[in-house]
């Protein structure tokens, strides 16, 4: 296993159209967090899974914005209808279950909207 | 509401001298703080951690001190190297909810060769 894996690197999109990201965890991780992080800023919390539930979402996540993970191992994050504020990059990060470890992450998608 | 503050945006320390990052956080909840290195266009990576039931922990080059009064914790590098050229991260979780990290927003670090 060579780590969380994101997928693609690099997005390029028109104002208003959908992407997906995809992010495979570290295989024996339980816990998936997707973040983003724009420039000068450290990473945002966007939205936590434990297995396949989803058990938080930040209010950075509007309705535009869904994450899912249906078997527990990888997950995808969807943005419809894209605006310019949502080029940024989106982190993937998994830990194991168990208190208070550290979260790898992955190298990132970088989102631009044109 | 900043939870975690990184004060310096960016640092300049010579080659083989002492590069000392700083952060502050708020809330006393938090027990577990993480550093990450990043570099450009890559994901953070973990570098060193401590529990608040310590007030230092050291692995090779790097030593991170917590003062729990303060709610103060540093990084230090000795001796610092080019490759540490990156912006470095102070992150915090809390044994609570869902454990998620709460980052700083960062310190470039440059070494001057």
């Amino acid at each position: 296993d060579t780590g969380v894996s994101q997928n693609p690197r690099h997005k390029i999109t028109k104002r208003g159209q959908n992407v997906t990201f995809r992010c495979d965890p570290i295989s024996e991780h339980n816990r998936l967090y997707w973040y983003r992080q724009t420039l000068g800023q450290g990473p945002e919390f966007l939205t936590y899974f434990q297995n396949e539930a989803q058990l938080e979402k930040s209010r950075l996540l509007s309705d535009r914005f869904s994450a899912e993970r249906p078997k527990g191992s990888f997950s995808t994050l969807e943005i419809q209808r894209t605006e310019q504020g949502d080029s940024a990059m989106y982190l993937c990060a998994s830990r194991p279950d168990v208190v208070l470890t550290e979260a790898f992450f992955g190298q990132g998608t970088r989102l631009t909207v044109v | 509401d900043q939870q975690v503050k990184q004060n310096s945006p960016s640092l300049s320390v010579q080659e083989g001298r002492i590069s000392i990052l700083n952060c502050d956080y708020t809330n006393s909840m938090f027990d577990y703080f993480l550093w990450y290195k990043k570099y450009p266009a890559e994901g953070p990576t973990f570098l060193i951690s401590i529990s608040s039931i310590k007030d230092k922990n050291e692995d090779g080059r790097f030593t991170v001190f917590l003062n729990k009064s303060a709610k103060h914790l540093s990084l230090h590098i000795v001796p610092s190297q080019p490759g540490d050229s990156a912006v470095y991260f102070c992150a915090t979780l809390s044994n609570f909810g869902n454990e998620k990290l709460t980052f700083g927003t960062g310190t470039r670090l440059t070494i001057i060769p």
